[in-house]
């Protein structure tokens, strides 16, 4: 089992260009989390998905993002119009959800690392 | 709102020296609290979690709810020890890996 995969390791993108992350989870887990770190702060959560649902997106901006976990292919973490302050690592966990959440453990991915010029 | 705090950024010790990562957290409920670690070039990965007391690497933790603290103990520190410290908290006992993170200690062991 390769573990959480995320692609790119790193982006660079101008301003106003689209982002995508990818996540794909480990073999077997159908829960996806994606959390972001700002420089010299801890990771914040952002969204929680399913396969094909949105569970939670509470710390997801308002505007310009979006997450999706399709029945097929990876999880992606769309930015549109990237600014400056998106720069940041991202990173995707999963977990299998099959027990309850006290034995339940999330695995993490190494993260993209989004720079915006 | 629930929050974590890690008031050290850095923490250097000698190898054979005790070692403690310090972690608060405010939340008004029954907090699930758990320490990631990330070595370096490795991904960030579970240490322990309150609720499971046990020790890792010879490293614990106790859940102290009077200090609203949870921090990072171990006796003897070793030179694989160094690496980024991590406490999270879960604030509802249903919201899967919603996690709120400090941020971070990175733990330097000295020969």
């Amino acid at each position: 089992n390769a573990g959480v995969m995320q692609n790119p390791r790193h982006l660079v993108r101008r301003r106003g260009q689209e982002a995508r992350l990818r996540c794909s989870p480990m073999k077997g887990h159908s829960h996806v989390y994606w959390y972001r770190q700002l420089p010299e702060e801890g990771l914040k959560f952002m969204v929680y998905l399913q396969k094909e649902n949105i569970i939670d997106e509470s710390g997801m901006p308002k505007e310009r993002f979006s997450a999706e976990f399709p029945k097929e292919g990876p999880s992606i973490l769309r930015i549109q119009q990237v600014v400056r302050g998106d720069s940041a690592a991202y990173f995707c966990a999963s977990s299998r959800r099959s027990q309850t959440w006290r034995n339940e453990k999330l695995f993490f991915g190494s993260g993209t690392q989004l720079s915006v010029l | 709102a629930q929050r974590v705090t890690q008031p050290e950024k850095l923490l250097s010790v000698f190898k054979g020296a005790p070692v403690e990562l310090k972690c608060n957290y405010s939340y008004s409920g029954s907090p699930e609290l758990f320490w990631y670690v990330q070595y370096s070039r490795q991904r960030l990965q579970l240490l322990l979690r309150h609720i499971s007391r046990e020790s890792i690497k010879g490293f614990t933790a106790d859940l102290n709810k009077g200090e609203t603290s949870f921090h990072l103990k171990k006796p003897f520190a070793q030179e694989e020890d160094s690496a980024m410290y991590y406490c999270a908290l879960s604030g509802d006992g249903t919201s899967y890996g919603k996690l709120t993170f400090g941020q971070g200690t990175i733990l330097t062991v000295h020969p």
